[in-house]
Parts: structure tokens; C-alpha cells; sequence
């Protein structure tokens, strides 16, 4: 079965940089795009980046651009989050999603990224 | 401010239906047939139910079903049970390799 287990999470000083990974398995990780989505706490949810199956082609939300960086290691399996130049507004669960038409398919369980002094 | 402006909160008794709305603009809900609909426990990992406006993942009870006209979507859940009280999400494509959320409903089953 599809499996996503996010890690990496932490507290980090605002201005500090952090890296997400994500470990897929259970499906042909390679042939599928990829996205990064965070909620807040008590929030909801904010697309946050895509990146395509061959990791060739790379999409950010606006609040994000600059700043945040996905990429992908198709022989490994695992997703990735850079983090840099962190703002308090950053504090978020970070999730690692599946995409599948548009949709978010499947989701890890989600990583916390706490930006705080 | 979200993208997409979902009521904040829902409810229904057991068996009743409800229906949740998703009010975007032309160049998200009412641009693309991109949109689909997330379940959400507390403290859990949000779960898709519906995506491409209507077509319901392998394992999503019938009773889920999803629609749209013109700009709004909609989420209809027929016959609640408990088990259905939760924060729904919809989502849309919108152009641009970009994606918006809507605010969430809380959906209480009384």
C-alpha cells in the first residue's frame, strides 16, 4: 500500500534553514508528480510547492517563493523540503502528498516546523 | 483570507443530508474540473473523497458525492453517521501550476 513518512521537522530560529524528507513507497514514486502542503496550527490547509515525476519542472505559492525549495531523488524514493530564511509565519505541519489528477492523493502523516526564538 | 470561502461550520442528525459549498472564481472552481474535497480528523492527515469534482477515490462510501455549477462546488453527504463528523476541505487547480484550499467546514453530526 502507498506509504509517505515524513520527517525532518524541528524549532529553528527565525532566519534559519531546516530540510523535510519524505520517504515513499507502496507505488512508482518516479512517475508521479509530487507536492509539499502545510497547515498552520488550528489552521487550514496552504498548497505549498509541486514538483513533476522527473523533477525537471518545479511550482511555488507565492508566499513560499525564494525561500522554500522542493526536490526529489527518484533512486531513492524520497521527496524533499529546503527550508531557508524561515519566518514565524512558516510554523506549519508539513505534508508530503501524492498527486493524482490534480488531487492530493495520498498524504504522510506530516512533519512540524516550529519558527520561534 | 483563502482563496476559496467554505461555511465555517455544518451539521445534520444521523441518516439527514447535508451540503457543503465551495466558492471560488472563474479562474479556479469555475475554470477547471480540478476540484476535489478532503476529510479531516483531529490530528490526522487529511483524506481525499473526491476528486475531479465528482469521482470518489476506491473505498469512499457512496454517500459522499460531489457537483459544481459555475463557480461554486459542492459537497453532499447523504445519510450522516457519526463516523462522517470531521473538517472538509475543498481544493481547486488554478492555472498557473497553482492550487487553492478553501477555509474548512467543521461538520457536526448532533
Amino acid at each position: 500500500q502507498v506509504q509517505l513518512v515524513d520527517s525532518g521537522g524541528g524549532v529553528v530560529q527565525p532566519g534559519g534553514s531546516l530540510r523535510l524528507s519524505c520517504a515513499a513507497s507502496g507505488f512508482r514514486f518516479r512517475k508521479n508528480n509530487m507536492h509539499w502542503v502545510r497547515q498552520a496550527p488550528g489552521k487550514g490547509l496552504e498548497w505549498v510547492a509541486l514538483i513533476s515525476s522527473g523533477g525537471d519542472r518545479k511550482y511555488y505559492a507565492d508566499s513560499v517563493k525564494g525561500r522554500l525549495t522542493i526536490s526529489r531523488d527518484n533512486s531513492k524514493n524520497t521527496l524533499y523540503l529546503e527550508m531557508s530564511s524561515l519566518k514565524p509565519d512558516d510554523t506549519a505541519v508539513y505534508y508530503c502528498v501524492k498527486d493524482f489528477n490534480w488531487a492530493f492523493e495520498y498524504w504522510g502523516q506530516g512533519a512540524l516546523v516550529t519558527v520561534s526564538s | 483570507q483563502s482563496a476559496l470561502t467554505q461555511p465555517p461550520s455544518a451539521s445534520g442528525s444521523p441518516g439527514q443530508s447535508v451540503t457543503i459549498s465551495c466558492t471560488g472564481t472563474s479562474s479556479d472552481v469555475g475554470g477547471y474540473n480540478y476540484v476535489s474535497w478532503y476529510q479531516q480528523d483531529p490530528g490526522k492527515a487529511p483524506k481525499l473523497i473526491i476528486h475531479e469534482v465528482s469521482k470518489r477515490p476506491s473505498g469512499v462510501p457512496t454517500r459522499f458525492s460531489g457537483s459544481k455549477s459555475g463557480n461554486t462546488a459542492s459537497l453532499t453527504v447523504s445519510g450522516l453517521q457519526a463516523e462522517d463528523e470531521a473538517d472538509y476541505y475543498c481544493s481547486s487547480f488554478a492555472g498557473s501550476d497553482n492550487w487553492v484550499f478553501g477555509g474548512g467546514t467543521k461538520l457536526t453530526v448532533l
